[in-house]
């Protein structure tokens, strides 16, 4: 399978503290992108990283990448309540025509 | 408008029936997207529409049936589905198909498919 691998699967954080998710994949990428899925819904993009950077910021986000390890991570500091969905990282294959998502990552903040 | 709408937003339908779902943006984009997502599991591509020409089928089942009548538009038509079809639908656009260069995409909200 060309899915990227995220771990935690699911992760419960409190109000205020920091969520990290991580992706792994297999081939090289030319970037790599985090999605959020509210539940049920569709998804909404966070932010891109290209393959020559290694960190990007956004907002509350930080992104990672490494691609000795072919791995990226997402941060979110200062998590809220409305933070809760599922986060999922996606890089292009299939010769630049496809984007494949990653098995996902559950997260829940609680008040 | 930055915004992809589709509809319904959930359909229930019988083996026997034909049903359309309808996915719809004004950005401009041309390339379109169908994907299946499953309950707990990522999205899973379907169908691409690049410049209202089908180019890539991910060997989905004749079943379904994707049409693009115009840039706008998109459309998956549905006949003799199977209960393991059930599923959430999910429509995407971007600036341009994927190629060389990134572009995001922009989700539609789902269409929540039962058959039963």
């Amino acid at each position: 399978s060309q899915q990227g691998e995220e771990d935690p699967q699911a992760l419960s954080i409190q109000e205020g503290e920091n969520a990290t998710m991580n992706c792994s994949y297999k081939t090289s990428i030319n970037n790599l992108q985090w999605y959020r899925q509210n539940s049920g819904r569709g998804l909404v993009h966070l932010i891109l990283i290209r393959s020559n950077e290694r960190e990007k910021h956004s907002g509350r986000l930080r992104v990672t990448l490494d691609t000795s390890k072919k791995s990226s991570s997402l941060l979110i500091t200062a998590s809220r309540a409305a933070d809760t969905a599922s986060y999922f990282c996606a890089r292009v294959t299939g010769g630049g025509n496809k984007l494949t998502f990653g098995t996902g990552t559950q997260l829940k903040v609680e008040l | 408008d930055t915004e992809v709408t589709q509809t319904p937003k959930h359909l229930v339908m019988g083996m026997t029936n034909k049903k359309s779902l309808k996915c719809e943006q004004h950005m401009g984009h041309r390339a379109m997207y169908w994907y299946k997502q499953k309950a707990k599991k990522p999205p899973e591509l379907m169908f691409v529409y690049s410049y209202e020409k089908l180019s890539i089928n991910e060997s989905v089942p004749s079943r379904f049936s994707p049409e693009c009548p115009n840039s706008s538009l998109l459309n998956l038509h549905l006949h003799a589905l199977q209960p393991e079809d059930s599923a959430l639908y999910l429509c995407a656009s971007s600036q341009a198909a994927l190629g060389a260069h990134y572009n995001e995409q922009f989700f539609g909200p789902g269409t929540r498919l039962t058959v039963l």
